[in-house]
């Protein structure tokens, strides 16, 4: 079984920081999406990548890849309030499987 | 409007109740998935459906019975739940479920369902 892990569990930060959460596992995905969920709402899918130390860029939001696709980051620059949400990564271990997910960590931005 | 509907939003049932819950996708897709979301636990994938066939029962206690009549909706159907079923469940489409690794999945907003 693939597992995807994923720190740190909760962070409150206050607007205008800067912030870093991971994920990671032992296995290698040949894709991963980061999605973000708000409560009350399903989640929504942010970013997919697919290459070994890909970056993607989503206005604030900064997106990597590890370079061996076992693991990514997502980092968010000068937060803000509408940031707040449970961000979770999605690893996919390989064609035909479906997408494995890790739990998740929950953001809150204090205005 | 996520363009992935779930009804209802909001489910209390006893443990002996009947009950199903409904999704609809307007995205045209083939596709189309059920997941068990609970606290501090990852999302569980129940079920998944393309072409409306089955391709995917990982592992669901038979008390949930999934339903695809077309590749726009999807049922749950529920039958003596016991509390620890009790979680947020939602359904998710995408354009088909393996044959492109970008696929991303659109998802309803859930139905938050507790077992008395």
């Amino acid at each position: 079984t693939q597992l995807l892990e994923q720190s740190p569990q909760f962070l409150s930060i206050q607007e205008g920081e800067n912030l870093t959460v991971y994920c990671n596992s032992s296995s290698v995905f040949s894709s991963l999406q980061w999605y973000r969920q708000e409560p009350g709402e399903g989640p929504v899918l942010l970013v997919t990548v697919v290459t070994g130390g890909e970056v993607k860029k989503l206005k604030r939001l900064t997106f990597q890849f590890g370079d061996a696709r076992k693991d990514s980051s997502l980092h968010i620059t000068a937060a803000q309030p509408g940031d707040t949400g449970l961000y979770l990564c999605a690893g996919l271990p390989g064609y035909g499987q479906n997408f494995v997910f890790g739990p998740g960590t929950r953001l809150s931005v204090l205005p | 409007e996520t363009g992935v509907t779930q009804t209802p939003r909001h489910l209390v049932m006893g443990m002996t109740n009947k009950k199903s819950l409904k999704c609809e996708q307007h995205l045209g897709h083939n596709a189309m998935y059920w997941y068990k979301q609970s606290a501090k636990k990852p999302l569980e994938l129940m079920f998944v459906y393309n072409f409306k066939e089955q391709t995917e029962n990982n592992s669901v206690p038979s008390r949930f019975s999934p339903e695809c009549p077309n590749s726009s909706h999807l049922f749950l159907h529920l039958h003596t739940l016991q509390p620890e079923d009790s979680a947020l469940y939602l359904c998710a489409s995408s354009q088909e479920s393996w044959q492109d690794s970008n696929q991303p999945q659109h998802f309803g907003d859930g139905t938050r369902l507790s077992i008395l």
